[in-house]
């Protein structure tokens, strides 16, 4: 099992371009979720999912798109960079009644934005 | 919405001694995650707490959700180099895994040999 796997490790992107961040899971779990973390911040949510075609807003969902057609694919769209949306982004899944093994989180993707 | 605030933000131990980090919810607490980070690193799950007056245990480091489920603690006994990184508390609306989490800003933690 792989868990989850987040693609790529590291990004530089310049303002104004566009990406998508790859979250992938093999676990069969329901939900699914972004955070972006900040120095002094903790991890924010920024979208979730509760299944293929459900999606919805976080705390910090602008700047950020995101749409689930499986259950195994969770991306994360930037449409316009902006240098505030250099971070460290973290994906999650999980699934009913999550307590023995909590939320499964990625290894990460540090974008920086020049 | 719900917030979380930890306390320390930051704590250096000597090697061998215990140690105590708090979360506090501004809301009921229906399920309280708690994480370890370490530096550049990914989020390894700890434990996680639904019931008033539960308390978990890992190896050394033991969990409580206080009766009123509105805060956590996280008590590390002995403590060892392994042990350094960041604590995080997070919890879900619902204590069902589906609405994501809500983290507090962590608790950054070094050991002293």
């Amino acid at each position: 099992n792989a868990g989850v796997t987040q693609t790529p490790k590291f990004q530089v992107l310049k303002t104004g371009q566009s990406m998508t961040l790859q979250c992938a899971q093999d676990m069969n779990h329901e939900y699914m979720s972004w955070y972006r973390q900040d120095p002094g911040m903790g991890l924010r949510l920024i979208h979730y999912s509760v299944g293929a075609g459900i999606t919805d807003q976080g705390e910090v969902p602008n700047g950020y798109n995101v749409s689930r057609s499986t259950t195994e694919d969770f991306p994360l769209r930037l449409l316009s960079a902006a240098p505030s949306q250099t971070s460290v982004y973290f994906c999650a899944s999980s699934y009913s009644g999550t307590g023995i093994y909590g939320y499964t989180f990625g290894s990460g993707t540090r974008l920086t934005v020049v | 919405s719900q917030e979380l605030e930890q306390s320390p933000q930051s704590l250096i131990v000597q090697e061998g001694k215990n140690l105590t980090i708090n979360c506090t919810s501004s809301k009921t607490l229906y399920g309280l995650y708690w994480y370890k980070q370490k530096y550049g690193e990914g989020l390894i799950f700890l434990m996680m707490l639904q019931k008033g007056g539960e308390e978990k245990s890992h190896e050394k480091i033991t969990a409580k959700l206080d009766e009123k489920k509105q805060q956590s603690s996280l008590h590390i006994t002995a403590s060892q180099p392994s042990h350094a990184g960041i604590y995080l508390c997070g919890a879900d609306g619902t204590g069902g895994g589906a609405d994501g989490l809500t983290f507090g800003k962590g608790t950054h933690l070094i050991i002293q040999p």
